[in-house]
Parts: structure tokens; C-alpha cells; sequence
């Protein structure tokens, strides 16, 4: 699988939006974007994956770059329960999943 | 839908003794299983992939008779640690993917809570 790279940590105000990046220069065509998140203690959690394409649900919407090098995952709303590390990972389909350090993002009142 | 139950959250066990991790989908069946270790402050590792009645397949460097992992039905794997030792202390976090039934797209997988194992 590609690697990803990802900011160490970010702050975000709570009910702001959080945009939070990750570069994948190195992304076959056939590889899926994926983000998961983990709170603390918790077992990973789906947040969202996409191809070429925006893609947007409940929790979250997946801004991939046209060249598909980067991606940003926006939270639009920033709640506290939205303190957690956030994995940007690259694949071919939900297998083998890489997990890499992600990006703790702290969500502040 | 797509919950992933594990059993037990937290057990303490002796050194030289076995325990045994259980890994449940609760509303789908899962054809693919996968267990993950995590280390305090560091990612997810990767230690095995299995099928529904077949063998599991080990990551590089994860001794699989320490490590026996058995997937025998569809809403069940179970990982039990061997002759644990306190190295193996970590939260050890199983999950799995469906491969388009049961309204999962195959696409992503879904974790279970994790198991905090303490091996004194």
C-alpha cells in the first residue's frame, strides 16, 4: 500500500469546521482513500473512504485533489466527542489496512 | 448496523498461562477478521488476516503458534495468546469486512472495542 503523510496534531475550535490533510503522492489508481478515527481506549472507527470523487455522509466529507495526491477530510461541525487520532490510509479495498501515526486533532470549547 | 463485539474488554492473567480473545460480528456476517495489537502511544499493527474455515495468514514477525487464531464460523473469530508472557501486554483490537451482503459494502472495515490484555 501507498504511504500517507499526516500532520503530528492540530487544534480545532468546537463548532468549526476541522480540515484535516493528508498527502498520498505516491497513490495507484486503484487505491481507495479511507479514514478512520480513534478515541481514546476505542477500537478504530469507519469515517469515510472515496475513489476519484467527493464524497460526503453523516460524519464527515472526503475532498480528494483531481491528481489524487492529497485529500482533506472535513468534520463540518467540530464537537468535543471529536477529540481522537485520525488515520488517512490508502488501499486497494478494506484489506490490510496500513495504519500510520495519524493526526490527533483536540477539539477545544 | 456493522457492530463488532469483543470479549473480555480487560483481563489480567499469569505469566505462562493462555487466554483467549474473543471477536463477534453482531449484525453481519464477516467473511474476513482481521486482529491488530496496539502498543500505549503507537498505531495499530497488523497481526493477522483470516477467512471464514480457513487458515489464518500472519504478518512478518508474528510467531503463529503464539498467536492461534480461529475463525469458525461467520460472526466468530477467537485469538488466544499462549503461554503469554508480560511482553505481551498490549490492547489487542480484532475487526472485520463483509464482502457485499448483509447491507455492508465491503468496503470498509469495523473495528470491535479492543481487549486491554496485562500479563503479570
Amino acid at each position: 500500500d501507498a504511504k500517507t503523510t499526516q500532520p503530528p496534531s492540530m487544534d480545532c475550535a468546537e463548532g468549526r469546521a476541522a480540515n484535516l490533510p493528508c498527502n498520498h503522492s505516491t497513490i495507484s489508481g486503484n487505491e481507495y482513500v479511507y479514514w478512520y478515527r480513534q478515541i481514546h481506549s476505542q477500537g478504530p472507527q469507519y469515517i469515510i473512504h472515496g475513489l476519484k470523487n467527493n464524497e460526503t455522509n453523516e460524519m464527515a466529507s472526503l475532498i480528494i485533489t483531481e491528481d489524487r495526491k492529497s485529500s482533506t477530510l472535513i468534520l463540518p461541525h467540530a464537537t468535543l466527542r471529536d477529540t481522537a487520532v485520525y488515520y488517512c490510509i490508502v488501499s486497494f479495498n478494506d484489506y490490510k489496512l496500513s495504519f500510520g501515526a495519524g493526526t490527533t486533532v483536540t477539539v477545544r470549547a | 448496523g456493522a457492530v463488532v463485539s469483543q470479549h473480555p474488554s480487560r483481563v489480567i492473567c499469569k505469566s505462562g498461562t493462555s487466554v483467549k480473545i474473543e471477536c463477534r460480528s453482531l449484525d453481519f456476517q464477516a467473511t474476513t477478521m482481521f486482529w491488530y495489537r496496539q502498543f500505549p502511544k503507537k498505531s495499530l499493527m497488523l497481526m493477522a488476516t483470516s477467512n471464514e474455515g480457513s487458515k489464518a495468514t500472519y504478518e512478518q514477525g508474528v510467531e503463529k503458534d503464539k498467536f492461534l487464531i480461529n475463525h469458525a464460523s461467520l460472526t466468530l473469530s477467537t485469538l488466544t495468546v499462549t503461554s503469554a508472557h508480560p511482553e505481551d501486554s498490549s490492547f489487542y483490537i480484532c475487526s472485520a469486512s463483509s464482502t457485499g451482503t448483509s447491507g455492508i459494502s465491503g468496503y470498509e472495515q469495523y473495528f470491535g472495542p479492543g481487549t486491554r490484555l496485562t500479563v503479570t
